[in-house]
């Protein structure tokens, strides 16, 4: 069964600081795709990136990096210089390639939050 | 482009009413999905359609719980007899319908709350 974990329920930095979310996966199949999401205050779920399974290359889109590791089944998420407005709840997500959908299975979120 | 729109953003109810939720997926995507984020059961997956069918219904919690996509547009979410339960966020996705590259964008919610 598909499985993803984001073990830290929450954060706080001061801003400027880097922090990282960790998410890690389960899965049998050999195709999947991960993604992230952000959820502000305002509660819409805002997508960040998406990976495919055969894509090991890190992605870094200005403040934000994603570091892919099928090794250790992980897709951790980087924000260099975090800013108050980057305060949020972050989801990691898998999708079920291998059913009828690709549906996506969510961590728990992390609860992000950048001090002034 | 305008996004994932759902109605109402909010709605409160008495336990044993039913009600319907409604989602306008981004013009030109053909999958739509319902998922519920709650306290306690976090994001979890409802419902997926494809089209105007719904290969995937293995997430709805119970048989109280419907839905439909007609002009394979419009969805609507039915909660028969509600419960307290049932309170939660209902969140609307919709996608190219490209199997395993999609990406599924969200609509702002409709807030339920039960009493």
């Amino acid at each position: 069964a598909q499985k993803v974990t984001q073990a830290q329920t929450e954060i706080s930095v001061v801003e400027k600081e880097d922090v990282t979310l960790d998410c890690v996966y389960e899965t049998r199949d050999t195709t999947y795709y991960l993604f992230w999401y952000k959820q502000p205050p305002s509660g819409e779920l805002v997508f960040l990136i998406r990976r495919n399974s055969f894509d090991e290359q890190n992605e870094i889109s200005g403040r934000y990096s994603w570091n892919f590791q099928k090794s250790t089944s992980s897709f951790n998420f980087t924000i260099t210089a975090s800013q108050v407005v980057d305060s949020a709840v972050y989801f990691c997500a898998l999708s079920d390639y291998g059913g009828a959908t690709n549906k996506l299975i969510f961590g728990t979120g992390t609860l992000l939050a950048v001090q002034p | 482009g305008a996004g994932v729109s759902q109605s109402p953003s909010n709605k409160v109810t008495e336990k044993g009413k039913d009600v319907e939720l409604r989602c306008d997926p981004i013009s030109g995507h053909t999958a739509l999905y319902w998922y519920r984020q709650s306290l306690g059961q976090g994001l979890e997956f409802l419902i997926y359609f494809q089209g105007n069918s719904a290969p995937d219904k293995s997430g709805l919690p119970s048989d109280r719980f419907s839905a439909e996509r007609t002009g394979g547009s419009v969805s609507t979410l039915t909660i028969q007899r509600t419960q307290q339960e049932d309170s939660a966020v209902y969140l609307c996705a919709s996608s190219l319908g490209l199997a395993g590259t999609d990406t599924q964008y969200f609509g702002p919610g409709t807030r339920l709350t039960v009493l």
